[in-house]
């Protein structure tokens, strides 16, 4: 069974331009999270997608934002970039809402 | 607002020393538990859920349990593949639908 698949896994953006990340959830399940990780915040919520529809958000700027598709497939973009932004970025599925499985995230690097 | 604390921040173990970590939370209305191990690189991987307090679940050489206010990851015997960042988070009926709050990770060395 694939699990979480995440692309691409590493990425080098200027400050400035925008970035588009995808994430394909484990077959069947329709919730997908994002979450940002940075050494000094550890793991941050984003926002939370369930049936096309985002349920919840996080505490991040208007410059992040989110879809996700008939298919369950989502991405995230993120306009304007900030040096700050540099983060390892984790898409995760769920059946029930109840556990999380991430994939192996995508590495933005801005310069 | 949902906390999550992990104690130490940094474990060191020779090979075959058994120990465990910390995870204190506040939550309002705890819908799970959750521990996770995340290599170097990569995402985390799921390890456990837990939902009430008397809960114990194991996994070759771990163990978690939980109470009202902490849980813990019991490590017994751990061998060097064992070293790895461990994550706590929780799911609390405050926060919206499907949002974890972490902790910030004991990163375990196992020593040969």
């Amino acid at each position: 069974k694939a699990g979480v698949t995440q692309t691409p896994r590493y990425l080098i953006k200027t400050r400035g331009q925008q970035v588009t990340l995808s994430c394909s959830p484990i077959s069947g399940h329709r919730s997908v999270s994002w979450y940002q990780q940075t050494p000094g915040q550890g793991l941050q919520f984003l926002f939370e997608y369930f049936s096309e529809t985002q349920r919840n958000k996080g505490n991040f700027p208007g410059r992040f934002s989110g879809r996700q598709f008939s298919n369950s497939r989502s991405e995230m973009n993120v306009s304007t970039l900030e040096l700050g932004d540099s983060a390892l970025y984790l898409c995760a599925s769920s059946l029930d809402g109840k556990t999380a499985f991430f994939g192996q995230g995508t590495r933005l690097t801005v310069v | 607002e949902d906390q999550v604390t992990q104690s130490p921040e940094a474990l060191r173990l020779q090979e075959g020393e058994s120990s465990s970590l910390n995870c204190s939370y506040t939550v309002s209305g705890l819908r799970g538990l959750f521990w996770y191990r995340q290599d170097p690189g990569k995402g985390p991987e799921f390890l456990f859920t837990l939902y009430s307090a008397g809960e114990e679940k194991e996994k070759e050489r771990l163990k978690a349990t939980l109470t009202k206010k902490e849980s813990f990851l019991h490590i017994t015997a751990p061998k060097p593949e064992d070293s790895a960042t461990y994550l706590c988070a929780v799911h609390g009926s405050g926060a919206g639908s499907y949002q974890l709050t972490f902790g910030k990770g004991t990163k375990l060395s196992v020593i040969p």
